[in-house]
């Protein structure tokens, strides 16, 4: 079975451009959850989807957004780019209804200069 | 405001050398506890989930033990590929399938 994919592996951005992320899930995972983790610190949350639909958001701007594609594959779009959100930025998927733990994905390491 | 904490920040053992690792947790209505491993610019690893206090799990050299407010992953004689970073996540009721992670423990097993 294929994990949670990724892609660009790598990407570097100059301040004031827009990047944009990529996560296929795990197949029959409906949900996809996008998590941001900067050097040293912990995975903070940033989006959740949901059959298409934006189910939550963390505390981040608006300029975080993305969207779910009905093969349940998800994109993040992150505007205006900033130093500071040079980060790991890692997506993941689980079954909507099910208590259990997500896989990961092996990220995106995304860098602003 | 659901809160999950970790202690140690960091940890050094020799191979061979038992400890355990702490996750302390402030949640309302706890769906469940999860451990994840992460190796340096890679995804976090799903080790265990734990649902209810008194409950434990184990894998190869490690075991995680869950109370009403904290949970333990107990190394037993480390190696050094068992040098990485522990999270702890909790899954609240009132936060859906959101996770809240702790900031993670990281280990480090000398040879």
């Amino acid at each position: 079975e294929a994990g949670v994919t990724q892609s660009p592996t790598h990407l570097i951005k100059t301040r004031g451009q827009q990047a944009t992320l990529r996560c296929s899930p795990i197949s029959g995972h409906t949900s996809v959850y996008w998590y941001q983790q900067a050097l040293g610190l912990g995975l903070q949350f940033l989006l959740w989807y949901d059959e298409g639909e934006e189910r939550n958001r963390g505390n981040f701007p608006p300029r975080f957004s993305g969207r779910q594609f009905p093969n349940y594959s998800s994109e993040l779009n992150v505007n205006a780019l900033e130093l500071e959100d040079s980060a790991l930025y890692l997506c993941a998927s689980s079954f909507e209804s099910r208590v259990g733990g997500y896989t990961f994905g092996s990220g995106t390491r995304l860098t602003v200069v | 405001e659901d809160q999950v904490t970790q202690s140690p920040e960091a940890l050094r053992l020799q191979e061979g050398e038992s400890s355990s690792l702490n996750c302390s947790y402030t949640v309302s209505g706890l769906r469940g506890l999860f451990w994840y491993r992460q190796d340096p610019g890679k995804g976090p690893e799903f080790l265990f989930t734990l649902y209810s206090a008194g409950e434990e799990k184990e894998k190869e050299r490690l075991k995680a033990t869950l109370t009403k407010k904290e949970s333990f992953l107990h190394i037993t004689a480390p190696k050094p590929e068992d040098s990485a970073t522990y999270l702890c996540a909790v899954q609240a009721g009132n936060y859906g399938q959101n996770f809240v992670f702790g900031p993670g423990t990281r280990l480090s097993v000398l040879p």
